[in-house]
C-alpha cells in the first residue's frame, strides 16, 4: 500500500536556526497536508498543497510541493520556542484515507 | 474554522471493562469520521472510517469486535474498546470531513488518552 516517509525524526535546532523535514510518497499524491502537534496536543491543520511545484508561505513557514507530486518539504526560518512540536505530513491514498507519515518532532533550545 | 470535540479527554480504567469514547461535529455535518490511534512519539495510524447510518470500514488489523464504532448522526460518532486490556492503552483521535465546504481538510477532535490498568 501506499507509504508516506518523513525525515528526520528528530530535529534540535538552536532558536533562531532554520529547519526543514521532508516528506516522500511511495505513490503521486493528489494532494499533500501538513499538519503540527504540539506536544501533549492533537494535529492542528496548517496547510494543503494541491499542484505540481506549488510553494506556499505562512509567515516563517514555507510548504512546497514536488514537481512529480510525490514529495514535499516544510521548511521554518529562524525558529522560535513556539514552533516546537511534531510536523506530520499526510497524502490520500487511492481509498480516499488520509496516510500520515511518522512526523518529525523539533525541540528548539532558547 | 470546524470544531471537533471528544468526550471523554481522558480516562483510566480496569482491565476487562468497556470504554466509550465520543467524538461530535459541533458546527458542521460530518457523513464521515475517522478514528486514529497514536502511541508515545509516532505517528497516527487510521482505524476504521465511519460512516453516518451505515457499517464502519475498518483497517487492516483492527479488530471490529475489538473496537465497536457506530455513527448515529451526522454529528456524533461513538468508539467502544471492549474489554480493554494494557495494550490498548493508547491516545485516540477522531477527525471529521466537512463536505459541505468541499474541502479535504480534516479537522480533528482534541483526543482521548486512554490508560487501562
Amino acid at each position: 500500500g501506499q507509504q508516506v516517509m518523513q525525515i528526520p525524526q528528530y530535529q534540535h535546532v538552536q532558536e533562531g536556526e532554520d529547519f526543514t523535514t521532508y516528506c516522500n510518497s511511495s505513490t503521486t499524491l493528489s494532494n499533500i497536508q501538513w499538519y503540527k502537534q504540539r506536544p501533549g496536543g492533537h494535529p492542528v491543520f496548517l496547510i494543503q498543497l494541491v499542484k505540481s511545484g506549488e510553494v506556499k508561505k505562512q509567515k516563517r513557514l514555507t510548504f512546497q510541493f514536488g514537481e512529480a507530486k510525490k514529495n514535499s518539504s516544510l521548511h521554518i526560518t529562524a525558529t522560535q520556542t513556539t514552533d516546537v512540536g511534531t510536523y506530520f505530513c499526510a497524502g490520500y491514498n487511492q481509498g480516499g484515507k488520509l496516510i500520515f507519515g511518522q512526523g518529525t518532532e523539533l525541540s528548539v533550545k532558547p | 474554522g470546524a470544531v471537533v470535540s471528544q468526550h471523554p479527554s481522558w480516562v483510566i480504567c480496569k482491565s476487562g471493562t468497556s470504554v466509550k469514547i465520543e467524538c461530535r461535529s459541533l458546527d458542521f455535518q460530518a457523513t464521515t469520521m475517522f478514528w486514529y490511534r497514536q502511541f508515545p512519539k509516532k505517528s497516527l495510524m487510521l482505524m476504521a472510517t465511519s460512516n453516518e447510518g451505515s457499517k464502519a470500514t475498518y483497517e487492516q488489523g483492527v479488530e471490529k469486535d475489538k473496537f465497536l464504532i457506530n455513527h448515529a448522526s451526522l454529528t456524533l460518532s461513538t468508539l467502544t474498546v471492549t474489554s480493554a486490556h494494557p495494550e490498548d492503552s493508547s491516545f485516540y483521535i477522531c477527525s471529521a470531513r466537512d463536505l459541505y465546504r468541499g474541502g479535504r481538510e480534516q479537522f480533528f477532535g482534541p483526543g482521548t488518552r486512554l490508560t487501562v490498568l
